[in-house]
């Protein structure tokens, strides 16, 4: 898997958007791009994924690079049950594994 | 569909004792992965299953194993317990071994 960097915190208010970048410019062509949260204490929560077309779904948008060595993780009006640690998978899933960094904890403040 | 769940959500042992785990994998979802989370290494993948078989194996010791049955059901289980095995025991199942892979709640270990 490709290592992904993370800012390890971000601040973000309530209702306006919330852009979690990540780095991973070592990633190799057919790898995919995962976004993943965790709120206090549950299960990690898949989000969104892609492989280098941009990506939207109920939850938020990805944005990736043309050269696809970096990422954008986009909530466009965040609310206060979006606080969480985001991770960003640069890989996917190896037979069953998902290799986890430190991610970025987001708090999003009234 | 119902999500994954896992039994129990909370457990307390004491050192030397054994525990296993459950996980009940999404409808249809063959391959039933399991995780540990502690805040001082992270989330760290344990093992995998996929039609019975460990296809991947995380590094921990052989203390921790685990099964998968005919219906897809997962147990892992953890022998003569440490303080360090205290952790929020993850599962997560796909409907492949590379595709998306959806979490349960965890199991919340204490061992005293």
């Amino acid at each position: 898997d490709a290592k992904t960097t993370q800012p390890p915190s971000m601040d973000c208010a309530e209702g306006r958007a919330a852009n979690l970048p990540c780095n991973h410019s070592t990633i190799s062509g057919n790898e995919y791009v995962y976004w993943y949260r965790q709120i206090h204490s549950q299960g990690p929560q898949y989000i969104i994924h892609g492989l280098k077309n941009n990506e939207t779904n109920e939850m938020a948008s990805l944005i990736i690079t043309e050269d696809r060595k970096s990422s954008t993780l986009i909530l466009p009006h965040a609310t206060l049950r979006d606080t969480a640690v985001y991770y960003c998978i640069a890989g996917g899933t190896s037979y069953g594994k998902l290799t986890f960094g430190q991610g970025t904890i987001l708090t999003v403040h009234p | 569909k119902a999500g994954v769940t896992q039994t129990p959500r909370y457990l307390i042992k004491t050192r030397g004792q054994q525990v296993t785990l459950s996980c009940s994998p999404i409808s249809g979802h063959r391959s039933v992965s399991w995780y540990q989370q502690t805040p001082g290494q992270g989330l760290q993948f344990l093992f995998e299953y996929f039609s019975e078989t460990q296809r991947n194996k995380g590094n921990f010791p052989g203390r921790f194993s685990g099964r998968q049955f005919s219906n897809s059901r997962s147990e892992m289980n953890v022998s003569t317990l440490e303080l360090g095995d205290s952790a929020l025991y993850l599962c997560a199942s796909g409907e492949g071994s590379e595709d998306t892979q959806y979490f349960g709640p965890g199991t919340r270990l204490t061992v005293l």
